[in-house]
């Protein structure tokens, strides 16, 4: 079962603006995983967020982390045609060590040049 | 350093035959998971070893089986294949649990 949903499901924008994409879940978590995947390809870990953070940056790329709300968010600064992909979030349901990521459905991204 | 390695890329097989997906995890790795994705649509967990041991399975009917080698590389076997098997096969390995490491996957075809 979908534990993640991101919102939107899919998002258009210029090179140079900020994409914003939303992930809700609904069990408590250890933690919060952002992941990448190119057309047809496997995913890319991006960043990760433990359940105690509330937000964390990795280069041009910005996670929050809400608890109380069960959402993160990833921000995409100064975006760029390469950053086209689908955005997946994952979450490791607590306590740990028993059960595996859970992925959402993801957000497609298209960054227009 | 190797990344994970997943074979075939791509397989072809008839409705009601087997399908065997190999995945080789990153040296030092214990823990293989697999993942089915059809097309246009999320990851599904289909099975997580480590050490050797099915450590949990996703919601598939057991027709979707495997198992996890001594070094441990891992298999994914479907028998008596049905269209709607057909999807992209995802492996990915971790060793603490914390940000998994992807393969390429294996695109399964059914006709």
């Amino acid at each position: 079962s979908q534990q993640g949903e991101e919102d939107p499901q899919a998002l258009s924008i210029q090179e140079g603006e900020n994409a914003t994409m939303n992930c809700s879940y609904k069990t408590s978590i250890n933690n919060l995983q952002w992941y990448r995947q190119n057309s047809g390809r496997g995913l890319v870990h991006l960043i990760l967020i433990r359940s105690n953070e509330r937000e964390k940056h990795s280069g041009r790329l910005r996670v929050t982390l809400d608890t109380s709300k069960k959402s993160s968010s990833l921000l995409i600064t100064a975006s760029r045609a390469a950053d086209t992909a689908s955005y997946f979030c994952a979450t490791d349901r607590a306590p740990s060590g028993n059960t595996p990521l859970v992925f959402g459905k993801g957000t497609r991204l298209s960054v227009i040049a | 350093e190797a990344g994970v390695t997943q074979s075939p890329t791509h397989l072809i097989k008839t409705r009601g035959q087997q399908a065997t997906l190999r995945c080789s995890p990153i040296s030092g790795h214990t823990s293989v998971y697999w993942y089915q994705q059809a097309l246009g649509l999320g990851l599904q967990f289909l099975l997580w070893y480590d050490e050797g041991e099915e450590r949990n399975r996703g919601n598939f009917p057991p027709r979707f089986s495997g198992r996890q080698f001594p070094n441990y590389s891992s298999e994914l076997n479907v028998n008596a294949l049905e269209l709607e098997d057909s999807a992209l096969y995802l492996c990915a390995s971790s060793f603490s649990g914390d940000g998994y490491t992807f393969g390429s996957g294996t695109r399964l075809t059914v006709v």
